[in-house]
C-alpha cells in the first residue's frame, strides 16, 4: 500500500509569490491534516480536512489556506510569501478524524521543503 | 497554549547504551504519542499510550504514560546506529485530530 505522497518535494519561491502544495493520502484515508515544521517553532498544526470540509484550523494567518477534493486529495496554498514561511510542510492522513478519546493514527508524508528568498 | 517540554535538545550516546527521554506538560492529556523522524522523512508513530500508568513496548522501545497524566517517558534499550533521528512526543488536542508536538530530541548514536 502506497504511503502519503507530497508534491513537489522541494520548492524555491521569492517573497510576494504564492505557492500550492499537493498531498495524496493513503488509499482509503479520508482525513488530511497539514503541519508546518521549522527549526524555531517545531511542528505546528495548520489545518485538517475531512469530506472536503475544513474541520479544524491552527493559529496561522489567512494567507494559509487549503482545500480537499472529493477523492480526498488535498492542497494547501500560501499567498504573498514571506521569508518566515520557509519550512518543511508535512501532510498526514488518517482513515477518519479522531474524536473523543479515540486517536486514529496519522501517517505522515515526506514533506515539501519550501524555501522563500 | 498547550506546551510539551522536551529536553535536552540533543543527546549523544554510545552504541549499545540505553537512553531515556521524557516529555512534560502543565496540562492533563488522555493520550500520549511518541514519534520518530529521520532525515528527509515525515514523523513515524512509535508508540501510542491511552491510559495513565500504562507501559507499552515496541521492540527495544518502551514508553510509559505518567500517572499524573502530565508526562510520558520513552526508553530505548541497547541502542543501534539506526536509532538516530528526532524523537517527538505529541498529544491530540482540540478536536483530537490536531496534534501538539514537543520540540523534539535529536539522538545521535556513536558506533
Amino acid at each position: 500500500k502506497a504511503g502519503v505522497t507530497q508534491t513537489p518535494r522541494y520548492l524555491i519561491k521569492t517573497r510576494g509569490q504564492q505557492v500550492t502544495l499537493s498531498c495524496s493520502p493513503i488509499s482509503g484515508h479520508r482525513s488530511v491534516s497539514w503541519y508546518q515544521q521549522t527549526p524555531g517553532q517545531g511542528l505546528q498544526f495548520l489545518f485538517e480536512y475531512f469530506s472536503e470540509t475544513q474541520r479544524n484550523k491552527g493559529n496561522f494567518p489567512g494567507r494559509f489556506s487549503g482545500r480537499q477534493f472529493s477523492n480526498s486529495r488535498s492542497e494547501m496554498n500560501v499567498s504573498t510569501l514571506e521569508l518566515g514561511d520557509s519550512a518543511l510542510y508535512l501532510c498526514a492522513s488518517s482513515l477518519v478524524p479522531s474524536g473523543g478519546h479515540l486517536y486514529n493514527e496519522q501517517f505522515f508524508g515526506p514533506g515539501t521543503r519550501l524555501t522563500v528568498l | 497554549g498547550q506546551q510539551l517540554n522536551q529536553s535536552p535538545q540533543s543527546m549523544f550516546i554510545q552504541e549499545g547504551e540505553d537512553v531515556s527521554m521524557n516529555c512534560t506538560s502543565s496540562s492533563i492529556f488522555n493520550t500520549w504519542l511518541w514519534y520518530k523522524q529521520e532525515p528527509g522523512e515525515g514523523p513515524v508513530l512509535l508508540i501510542a499510550l491511552y491510559k495513565a500508568g500504562e507501559l507499552t513496548s515496541n521492540g527495544r522501545l518502551t514508553a510509559q504514560f505518567g500517572i499524573t497524566r502530565k508526562d510520558s517517558f520513552l526508553n530505548i534499550s541497547a541502542s543501534i546506529p539506526s536509532d538516530v533521528g528526532i524523537y517527538f512526543c505529541a498529544v491530540p488536542t482540540g478536536a483530537n485530530s490536531k496534534l501538539t508536538f514537543g520540540k523534539g530530541i535529536t539522538l545521535s548514536v556513536r558506533p
